[in-house]
Order: C-alpha cells, then structure tokens, then sequence
C-alpha cells in the first residue's frame, strides 16, 4: 500500500498558486518525499523531492513540515497545462528503487 | 535532459499473441529499468525492475512467465506481453535509473488493447 495520504482532486485558478498536501506520517528517516505528476495518457515527470528542507527549482517548492509528517507541494504561478495528476511518493532509493505510487490528487487550473 | 522513448506508443493485437514492448534510454545509459501498468483510472503499479545482464525482479501477484523481461543492454529493456488477453489491455510504462541522479526518468507508454 501506498505510504501516502493525498486529496482525490483540488482546483486552482489559473494565475495562482496551487497548493498540495501530503500526509506522509510513517516517513523513515532514510526516505526522502518526491513529487511526480502525470498529465492525460503520457507517463509521469519528476518535479521536484526533499528529505528535510524546503526545495525549490524551476517548477515548484516544497514545504516539508519540521516533523517531516507531511508536506505540500507549491506551483507558485499555476497555468492551465499544470492540469495533471500528481502524486507524492516517499522512497529511500533515488532512482534506484521501483515507485510506489499512490492514488494521487487531480489538480484542475481553471480558466 | 534525459530521455527515455517506449516503442510502440499504441499497439492492437487479437486475443492468444505476443506483443513486444521496447523501452530505450536515449542520452544515457541505465543499469536498471522498471516497468509499471496502469488501468484506466487507476495509479501506476509497478510490475518488475529490469536489471542489465541478469533476471529482473517481479513484483507479488505479476506471472513472470506471462510478462518476459529482457534487458541486454544499457540503454534497451524489453517487456514481453505472452498469449495475451483482454484483461492485459492496459498502458505499459517504463522509467530508467541514471546513476547520481536522484529521480527516475519515464517513457511516454504503451497503449496496448487486446481485442
């Protein structure tokens, strides 16, 4: 089973930023939390991952909370091509480990 | 960036033959590959990791008879649907590992309809 908790689906207007959550309560200490997102019927793509601080790159931040419990995932400037599904996955290998991949959250940007 | 491309991207095949599905690392090479399904409306659920030059290593409840993995080389792993049937219609994902880098790389997918 999947080791994370995510809202089924949010919706965000475009032009702001979109905020998601994750519960991840049963995070090891080796485990770091990755974020993919998967748009209609192509395969997913990284965004971004942290083990204990606050991330950021070109497309998002991510806000890990100091317990490392849970986090949210931020796309400060949401557009309508960041409809997709996203999901949150803790792992300990990198890219070295198969993914387990929960049900995700639908973000929906409206126009 | 890396790339990773699947090969076919849609495939239709009658019910009792074998389909082949190629997954390439393009502008790197990758010791250890994966291969995911995903049903319509549903999450991806890994199937097996494919490892360069030995057996790969399936996941609980996938028939590794039914699902051949060969990965010959560092940059081509190859996922081989047997005697299929309409209940492995599905999308066949792949992703790649790129030593020092902390993210997996995925493929576009593999439509695959058993009619």
């Amino acid at each position: 089973d999947a080791k994370t908790t995510q809202p089924p689906s949010m919706d965000c207007a475009e032009g702001r930023a979109a905020n998601l959550p994750c519960n991840h309560s049963t995070i090891s200490g080796n485990e770091y939390v990755y974020w993919y997102r998967q748009i209609h019927s192509q395969g997913p793509q990284y965004i971004i991952h942290g083990l204990k601080n606050n991330e950021t790159n070109e497309m998002a931040s991510l806000i890990i909370t100091e317990d490392r419990k849970s986090s949210t995932l931020i796309l400060p400037h949401a557009t309508l091509r960041d409809t997709a599904v996203y999901y949150c996955i803790v792992s300990s290998g990198g890219g070295a480990d198969g993914l387990t991949f929960g049900k995700g959250t639908h973000l929906i940007i409206q126009p | 960036g890396a790339v990773v491309s699947q090969h076919p991207s849609r495939v239709i095949c009658k019910s009792g033959t074998s389909v082949k599905i190629e997954c390439r690392s393009l502008d790197f090479q990758a010791t250890t590959m994966f291969w995911y399904r995903q049903f319509p409306k549903q999450s991806l659920m890994l199937m097996a990791t494919s490892n360069e030059g030995s057996k790969a290593t399936y996941e609980q409840g996938v028939e590794k008879d039914k699902f051949l993995i060969n990965h010959a080389s560092l940059t081509l792993s190859t996922l081989t649907v047997t005697s299929a049937h309409p209940e492995d219609s599905s999308f066949y994902i792949c992703s790649a590992d790129r030593t020092g880098v902390d993210e997996q790389f995925f493929g576009p997918g593999t439509r695959l309809t058993v009619l």
